[in-house]
């Protein structure tokens, strides 16, 4: 089966810096990437997501890298803010039949901006 | 995003009662759901495939007479906890994936405490 290792563990910048969380995955039929924050006593929240027909989307302060080859993908968080803090997933998935949704999730990174 | 309502947010029980958790997809049609259970401080594991309709699918390792699974309609699964023991205190997760989009979005966690 799947298995997504993600690093940090645990992250802790300054205001207005930027974060990176890294992703790597095994199997080479995953096809669909998303990225999920998580608050205290929440569930997660999707907050980009990316297929492996793309190398790389952006929304705002947020952008998601994907390396097919490497199987890599990484978060990256500019401009960080205070209400950044939280933890966050990287998740992996063949979007195919009834498999779709059926995510494995990497270990989470606990990422705290200090004002 | 599509909104996934679960209930309730957090439940006390006494040890050998059981307990039910509600997943709803409130404005969209969901065949599958997916119930995931999550310690402190760690990531979410996957229970079950929840497909409206059918038996739901068990992961390795969990016990499907102890977590027991309906899928009755398109916008409702439950996951009862049966004869709940304070090791089964967790916070359960169930994520749906919209029939027509195909992602998956996740509920706000239920916090089961077994006492």
């Amino acid at each position: 089966g799947e298995n997504v290792e993600q690093h940090p563990s645990t992250l802790s910048v300054q205001e207005g810096d930027s974060a990176v969380i890294k992703c790597t995955y095994s199997d080479s039929a995953s096809n669909y990437f998303p990225w999920y924050k998580q608050e205290l006593g929440k569930g997660p929240q999707l907050i980009i997501d990316i297929r492996s027909n793309v190398g790389e989307k952006k929304d705002q302060r947020i952008a998601v890298t994907l390396n097919k080859t490497a199987k890599h993908f990484s978060l990256h968080i500019t401009e960080t803010q205070p209400e950044d803090s939280a933890v966050y997933f990287c998740a992996a998935s063949n979007a195919g039949g009834t498999s779709y949704g059926k995510l494995t999730f990497g270990q989470g990174t606990i990422l705290t901006v200090h004002p | 995003g599509a909104v996934v309502s679960q209930h309730p947010s957090w439940v006390i029980c006494k040890s050998g009662t059981s307990v039910k958790i509600e997943c709803r997809s409130l404005d969209f049609q969901a065949t599958t759901m997916f119930w995931y259970r999550q310690f402190p401080k760690q990531s979410l594991m996957l229970m079950a495939t929840s497909n409206e309709g059918s038996k739901a699918t068990y992961e390795q390792g969990v016990e499907k007479d102890k977590f027991l699974i309906n899928h009755a309609s398109l916008t409702l699964s439950t996951l009862t906890v049966t004869s709940a023991h304070p090791e089964d205190s967790s916070f359960y997760i169930c994520s749906a994936r919209n029939v027509g989009a195909g992602d998956a979005f996740f509920g706000q966690g239920t916090r089961l405490t077994v006492v």
